[in-house]
């Protein structure tokens, strides 16, 4: 069993709607969670980063993390085709290491106009 | 953009050549970090290094070397290439407490 889960999809939305991507986790030991959105033919581009539970909004993104369900959100308003692009949850146990990343293996957003 | 020069971009190779990639950092960062990207994998950590002539091992670290003589600069060797090592390779950087920032990967194909 992998230690974080990602649907890979694809996943194909009409413009404007919200969109939901999940990651879980088996590792109660991580603590920072991170989103990257990755273009094609292009390396990750880091979206939202946040330490332990809650919620962190930046613009038209939010990001949720449930500790005790182990489980992370990525949610998406007023999605845009420009949002098309694979959406991958990574995660890390922090630490003097600068973080050893463990992601999932992306879901892919279509967002159509 | 993050300062991160991957070199080259695109290679091809025969088995059993060796091959080296190039990740350059212009941000000063202490940690430099070798994945690759397979479909249905995700991205797996190779190796890192948390400075000049420090390196560790990451998940999947069999048939590469990596060495930091510098701190702007993180080769990635394969010795021996197989196809297996066929992949996109990405390199990344952060800092300590800091998340990682990603160059623009390597399309290395492996006949």
């Amino acid at each position: 069993q992998k230690e974080v889960e990602q649907d890979p999809g694809p996943l194909s939305v009409p413009e404007g709607a919200i969109v939901s991507l999940n990651c879980t986790y088996s590792n109660s030991a991580f603590q920072y969670f991170m989103w990257y959105r990755q273009y094609s033919r292009k390396g990750p581009e880091l979206l939202m980063y946040t330490y332990s539970s809650g919620n962190k909004e930046d613009g038209r993104f939010t990001a949720q993390v449930d500790k005790s369900s182990k489980y992370i959100s990525l949610f998406i308003r007023d999605s845009q085709p420009s949002d098309s692009a694979t959406y991958l949850c990574a995660m890390s146990r922090g630490g003097n290491q600068g973080g050893k990343l463990i992601f999932g293996q992306g879901t892919e957003l279509s967002v159509k106009p | 953009d993050a300062g991160i020069t991957q070199s080259p971009r695109h290679k091809v190779t025969e088995t059993g050549t060796p091959v080296t990639l190039r990740c350059h950092q212009t941000e000063n960062h202490r940690y430099m970090y070798w994945y690759r990207q397979d479909p249905g994998h995700g991205l797996r950590l190779i190796h890192y290094s948390y400075g000049v002539k420090d390196t560790d091992k990451g998940e999947v670290s069999d048939g590469y070397s990596v060495s930091r003589s510098k701190t702007e600069d993180f080769l990635l060797t394969l010795e021996s290439a197989t196809s297996s090592q066929t992949s996109v390779y990405f390199c990344a950087i952060s800092e300590a407490g800091q998340p990682q920032h990603f160059g623009d990967g390597t399309r290395l194909s492996i006949l």
